[in-house]
C-alpha cells in the first residue's frame, strides 16, 4: 500500500538559513510525487511535481525536491528561507491519474526573525 | 478565475446533530475530491467524482457520510448524526479532466469541522 512519511512534525529555522523537509514514500509502480504548502486560512498550494525525468525538480517560491529512488525520498530544499514561508508543508504520493492520492501527516515550519 | 471555495469556514456542533459541507470547484473542473484531516494526522481521502457520478469512494469512514454532487457542479458532504471523532478539518479539490498524467488538484481552503 502507499504511504508517505514525513518525520519532523515541526522544524524551526532563521530568517535566511537553509532548508530541507524529508519526505519518504511507499508505493509500489513509478510515483508520482508534490509537496504542497497550506498557509493559514488558505488552501493547499501546490509548490512541486515530480513524474519522470531529471530528478531534481524546481519550484514555485524558490523551492526545489530531489526524486531518490534508491531512498524512496522527495525531499524539499529551499536554500535562504523567508518569513512568508513559514507554513504547514505536505508531501504526497500518487498515481498516474492523481486520483489516488496519499498525504503525509505535515511539517509545520517556523521561521525566526 | 475564482479558486475552488468551500463552506461554511468553521462549524460547530453537538455530537449528534447533523451538518452540511460545501465545496464550489474550478468552474470546468469535472473531477471533484473530498479529504479529511484529523488533528496532527495525515490529509486522507475521502471520495472523488467525476462530474456527477461517484468514482471511488472507498476512504468514507461509514455510512453517517453521505456525499452529492448535483448536476456535476458543487457538491455537499453531510454528516449525520455527527460523532466526535468526525472533527477535523474537511479540504476539496478539483481537477480537470486530462489526456494523461497527474493532473494538478486545486484545493480549497477547507472546513474546520468541531464536535461538542
Amino acid at each position: 500500500a502507499q504511504s508517505v512519511t514525513q518525520p519532523d512534525i515541526h522544524i524551526t529555522v532563521s530568517e535566511g538559513a537553509s532548508l530541507e523537509l524529508r519526505c519518504n514514500y511507499s508505493y509500489g509502480a513509478t510515483p508520482y510525487l508534490f509537496w504542497y504548502v497550506q498557509s493559514p486560512g488558505q488552501g493547499l498550494q501546490l509548490l512541486l511535481k515530480y513524474f519522470s525525468g531529471d530528478t531534481l525538480v524546481q519550484g514555485i517560491k524558490g523551492f526545489e525536491a530531489e526524486f531518490k529512488r534508491s531512498q524512496s525520498s522527495f525531499n524539499l530544499r529551499k536554500p535562504s528561507v523567508h518569513w512568508s514561508d513559514a507554513a504547514e508543508y505536505f508531501c504526497a504520493v500518487g498515481a498516474w491519474n492523481n486520483n489516488d492520492m496519499r498525504f503525509g501527516a505535515g511539517t509545520r515550519l517556523t521561521v525566526k526573525p | 478565475e475564482a479558486g475552488v471555495t468551500q463552506f461554511p469556514s468553521h462549524s460547530v456542533i453537538e455530537k449528534g446533530q447533523t451538518v452540511t459541507l460545501r465545496c464550489d470547484p474550478i468552474s470546468g473542473h469535472d473531477n471533484l475530491y473530498w479529504y479529511r484531516r484529523v488533528m496532527g494526522k495525515e490529509i486522507k481521502f475521502l471520495l472523488h467524482f467525476v462530474k456527477e457520478s461517484k468514482q471511488d469512494e472507498s476512504g468514507m469512514p461509514n455510512n453517517r457520510f453521505l456525499a452529492e454532487r448535483t448536476g456535476g457542479t458543487y457538491s455537499t458532504l453531510k454528516v449525520q448524526p455527527a460523532e466526535l471523532e468526525d472533527s477535523g478539518v474537511y479540504f476539496c479539490a478539483s481537477s480537470q479532466v486530462g489526456t494523461g498524467g497527474a493532473n494538478e488538484q486545486y484545493f480549497g481552503p477547507g472546513t474546520r469541522l468541531t464536535v461538542t
